[in-house]
């Protein structure tokens, strides 16, 4: 089935310890996203890529980056976790624009939630 | 900025009837669309029910309906006939027509009681 994939499910990292999640789609989507989804509270988005073109939100901070090698790829850096980055991120993929017009559905993996030590 | 309110943090209902979620946002903006995603207990988030702005009919998806308000800004979502399955966080989320990035509320916890 097409769909998004995150890895890993689980990630424990120390503080300041350099950590990657990795997102993977099959959905041949041009636009992907990383949000961020601290407990109890609504996702927030960090950045998202149009092809190749990355777009930063303008609150996430440089602790944060992001690389998409492919269409079907993209990775969320995270160079020194603090404790306050413990959270699930979520990665989701849509087309440029709905047939039709109008902004396409986003379709969301099931997260990683990360833990800080 | 655009903002999305969602002022009810939990709720429940009992199997086979009906509840509403409500919502509100704030924009200044024209076109624009409205979103209701499901976030079920360690599942992924899917897409429920979408509405364009510039579309007066409400959505309506099998068991869930909206009723868009669009000059009180309210965009609120009726569940009919629940059912366990529909556990879940519920997000309203709001995007610029010319945008992608979308907005979230706080999102409301729905228990579906046996």
């Amino acid at each position: 089935d097409a769909m998004v994939i995150q890895n890993p499910r689980y990630q424990v990292t120390q503080f300041g310890k350099p950590v990657t999640l990795s997102c993977s789609q099959t959905l041949n989507h041009n636009v992907m996203y990383w949000y961020q989804q601290k407990s109890s509270q609504a996702p927030k988005l960090l950045f998202h890529y149009y092809d190749k073109d990355f777009n930063n939100e303008a609150d996430t901070p440089d602790n944060f980056q992001s690389r998409r090698p492919n269409t079907s790829f993209c990775f969320l850096d995270i160079r020194s976790p603090g404790l306050g980055d413990a959270a699930m991120y979520l990665c989701a993929t849509s087309r440029a624009y709905q047939a039709g017009g109008g902004p396409d559905t986003q379709y969301f993996g099931p997260g990683t939630r990360l833990t800080v030590l | 900025a655009q903002t999305v309110t969602q002022s009810q943090p939990e709720m429940s209902v009992q199997e086979a009837e009906t509840v509403t979620l409500s919502c509100t946002y704030d924009t200044s903006e024209n076109n624009y669309y409205l979103f209701w995603y499901k976030q079920p207990p360690s599942r992924q988030m899917i897409l429920v029910i979408r509405q364009e702005a510039y579309k007066q009919q409400n959505a309506t998806e099998n068991r869930f309906s909206v009723n868009f308000q669009k000059a009180a800004k309210s965009f609120s979502l009726k569940i009919s006939d629940s059912q366990l399955g529909d556990t879940a966080m519920y997000f309203c989320a709001f995007t610029l027509g010319s945008a992608r990035q979308l907005t979230f509320g706080s999102g409301t916890q729905l228990t579906v009681l046996p």
